[in-house]
C-alpha cells in the first residue's frame, strides 16, 4: 500500500526566506505527483504535477523536484511572502486511474 | 468558468438521517472522485468515476453510496448518517487524457452528525 509521508508537520519561517517541503513514497511505480496548496477552509488548489517521467517542474517562485527511485519529491519556495502561508500537500498517482494517495500536509506560517 | 461546484457548503444532520451531497463539474472531465478530510488522518479517497456508469471504492467506502448518470454529476449518499461520518467532504475531477491531468477540487462540504 503506498503511503505519502510529509515531515515537519507545521514550519515557520521570516519573509524573504528560501524554503523547502519535503515529500516522501514508499512505491516508487508512481503515475505522476502533485503538490496542492490548501487556505484555511478552502478546497485545494494544484500548484504543481510532475509526470513520473519529469524531474522538475516550475512555476513563478515554486519548483518540484522528482526522485522516483528514492521516492522523494521537494518544493522549493523562493523568497517567502506571507501570502504563502497555507498548508502543502503533496499526492501520489499509482496507477492511470487518477486514484490519489495524500500525506498529511506542511502548514507554512511566513512571518512578516 | 464554474469548474466543481459543491453544495452543500454546511450541513448539520442528527445519527441516523440520511442526505446527499452534490457534486457538479463543468469540464467535460471523465473521472471524479469523493475525497473526507479528518484532523490528523489527512485526505482519504471515499470512491471514484472514471466515467458515466462507472463507479468504484475507495479507501474508506463503507456507510457511503455513489451513482454516476451524467458525465457532470457525482453525488455522495449517506444513507444512516453516524458521528464518525463528521468531516470535510471534496470532490475532485480531472481529464486523464489531457496532457496536464490536473485535479481540480471543488470548496468542501463540511458535515456535522451529531
Amino acid at each position: 500500500k503506498q503511503e505519502v509521508t510529509q515531515i515537519p508537520a507545521a514550519l515557520s519561517v521570516p519573509e524573504g526566506e528560501n524554503l523547502v517541503l519535503n515529500c516522501s513514497f514508499t512505491d516508487s511505480a508512481i503515475y505522476n505527483l502533485q503538490w496542492f496548496r490548501q487556505d484555511p477552509g478552502k478546497g485545494l488548489t494544484s500548484l504543481l504535477l510532475i509526470q513520473s517521467s519529469q524531474r522538475e517542474q516550475t512555476s513563478g517562485r515554486l519548483n518540484a523536484s522528482l526522485d522516483k527511485s528514492s521516492g522523494r519529491s521537494t518544493l522549493y519556495i523562493a523568497a517567502s511572502q506571507p501570502g504563502d502561508s497555507a498548508t502543502y500537500l503533496c499526492a501520489v498517482t499509482t496507477g492511470a486511474n487518477s486514484k490519489l494517495t495524500f500525506g498529511k500536509g506542511i502548514t507554512l506560517s511566513v512571518r512578516p | 468558468n464554474a469548474g466543481v461546484t459543491q453544495t452543500p457548503k454546511f450541513q448539520v444532520l442528527k445519527t441516523g438521517q440520511s442526505m446527499t451531497l452534490q457534486c457538479a463539474q463543468d469540464m467535460n472531465h471523465e473521472y471524479m472522485s469523493w475525497y473526507r478530510q479528518d484532523p490528523g488522518m489527512g485526505l482519504r479517497l471515499i470512491h471514484y468515476s472514471v466515467g458515466a456508469g462507472i463507479t468504484d471504492q475507495g479507501e474508506v467506502p463503507n456507510g457511503y453510496n455513489v451513482s454516476r448518470s451524467t458525465t457532470e454529476d457525482f453525488p455522495l449518499r449517506l444513507l444512516s448518517a453516524a458521528p464518525s461520518q463528521t468531516s470535510v467532504y471534496f470532490c475532485a475531477s480531472n481529464d486523464p487524457f489531457s496532457g496536464a491531468n490536473v485535479l481540480t477540487f471543488g470548496a468542501g462540504s463540511r458535515l456535522t452528525v451529531l
